[in-house]
């Protein structure tokens, strides 16, 4: 089955740095990956998703780039602000219409 | 915007009673699911349903089931709550594509079991 890992477990940066969150699986026939964000007593929200046809995706400070034949996919935030203080979850689809989580990135942005 | 409502925020139970957590999502989705997010773990999934009546076990589905009678509606039961089971509970939907779609979470149920 799918297995997704996730780098590193926790993360500082310093505001208006960049910061960079990696993840790999093991499914070569996933398709979809996604990428959440859940700030502290939320719920996880979708920020950003990419799709295998295409190697890069973006939305203003975020970006996500795939990489099919390595089989990992990244998470690029720029400009961090202190709102980017969250944990950010990656995912993979094992088939079917489930997903597999990574255990998840504490990014900590510093005033 | 898609809406996914759990009935409780916070819940506290004993030791060995019957535990019903409740999922509605108001956007006519097909697939719908069941996490338990714990320290350092990540989102693990108990359950999922695609269909009305339909369910598939995720990856830890011992001491859980779950009931899926109308579409809108996902129901996640403890038979006999333990305090291993003490955990943030998350529900989830998705609509069925032709290739994955993402999965909307309600606010989750923080489940302290005594």
């Amino acid at each position: 089955g799918e297995n997704v890992e996730q780098h590193p477990s926790t993360l500082s940066v310093q505001e208006g740095d960049s910061a960079v969150i990696k993840c790999t699986y093991s499914d070569s026939a996933s398709n979809y990956f996604p990428w959440y964000k859940q700030e502290l007593g939320k719920r996880p929200q979708l920020i950003i998703d990419i799709r295998s046809n295409v190697g890069e995706k973006k939305d203003q400070r975020i970006a996500v780039t795939l990489n099919k034949t390595a089989k990992h996919f990244s998470l690029h935030i720029t400009e961090t602000q202190p709102e980017d203080s969250a944990v950010y979850f990656c995912a993979a689809p094992p088939g079917g219409q489930n997903f597999v989580f990574g255990p998840g990135t504490r990014l900590s942005v510093l005033p | 915007d898609v809406k996914v409502t759990q009935s409780s925020r916070y819940l506290v139970k004993r030791t060995g009673e019957k535990v019903f957590l409740e999922c509605v999502q108001d956007m006519d989705h097909e697939n719908m699911f069941w996490y338990r997010q714990d320290p350092g773990l990540g989102l693990r999934l108990i359950y999922f349903s695609y269909d009305v009546k339909m369910k598939e076990k995720g990856d830890i589905p011992e001491g859980y089931s779950v009931s899926r009678e109308k579409k809108e509606r996902f129901s996640l039961i403890l038979e006999s709550a333990s305090t291993n089971q003490t955990s943030m509970y998350l529900c989830a939907s998705s609509w069925t594509g032709p290739s994955n779609q993402p999965q909307h979470f309600g606010d989750g149920t923080r489940l302290s079991i005594l």
